[in-house]
């Protein structure tokens, strides 16, 4: 089952600059697309949706973009702070949710 | 902050044990999920379930799984006769309407199968 792809399983970045996280899906049929973040030991914790009708959310240091055309989603998050290292996983949806296999970001202080 | 919450933190079973996890999710939530993650893989969905029924299931979701919500704050997901390949993480997610709602998720059973 592909229908998510996360590639680029991990990325490390300097405290304060971008980091790009992205998505690419298969199945035309997802209409709501979410980030979540996952720390080691616990469950994933959602941090941005958007819905299919929309191709930008922004909520504070993170904003989602989605190109429904090229099937393609990205987060940004800035500037990145070394909380926010953690695994981040996209999911899609159609009437449940698919994940991706998961991007480790590491930032660094 | 209401939360979900999941017991044990981690079972131990022998292969063709019954093993149940259970889940409390968040107290006005309408909706409940189960969710496994085995070792470097995505995770996946199993099964949603709404009004007493399960609305939604995966092809991992089989006769051996079985999902029951016995009171009005317990979700518990029962695994019949354990095999090898059940050894993951079982997360429990709830949601208050469907799927385009956020789904809060508990921190996970480690379900290992030996």
């Amino acid at each position: 089952d592909q229908q998510v792809k996360q590639n680029s399983p991990s990325l490390s970045v300097q405290e304060g600059r971008i980091s790009i996280l992205n998505c690419d899906y298969t199945n035309s049929m997802f209409d709501y697309f979410l980030w979540y973040k996952k720390y080691p030991a616990e469950g994933p914790t959602f941090l941005i949706s958007i819905s299919s009708i929309k191709d930008k959310n922004e909520d504070g240091r993170f904003t989602v973009f989605l190109n429904k055309s090229a099937k393609h989603l990205s987060l940004h998050i800035v500037p990145s702070q070394p909380g926010d290292s953690a695994v981040y996983f996209c999911a899609a949806s159609v009437n449940r949710l698919a994940f991706g296999k998961g991007n480790q970001v590491v930032v660094i202080p | 902050e209401p939360e979900v919450t999941q017991t044990p933190s981690h079972q131990v079973t022998q292969m063709g044990q019954e093993v149940i996890l259970r889940c409390v999710p968040i107290s006005n939530h309408l909706y409940f999920y189960w969710y496994r993650q085995i070792l470097g893989q995505k995770v996946e969905f199993l099964v949603s379930f709404y009004n007493n029924e399960i609305s939604e299931k995966s092809e991992i979701f089989d006769d051996q799984f079985s999902v029951e919500r016995p009171d009005g704050s317990n979700f518990t997901l029962k695994i019949r006769s354990t095999k090898l390949e059940d050894s993951a993480m079982y997360f429990c997610a709830s949601s208050w309407t469907g799927y385009t709602d956020t789904q809060y998720f508990g921190p996970g059973t480690r379900l290992t199968v030996l």
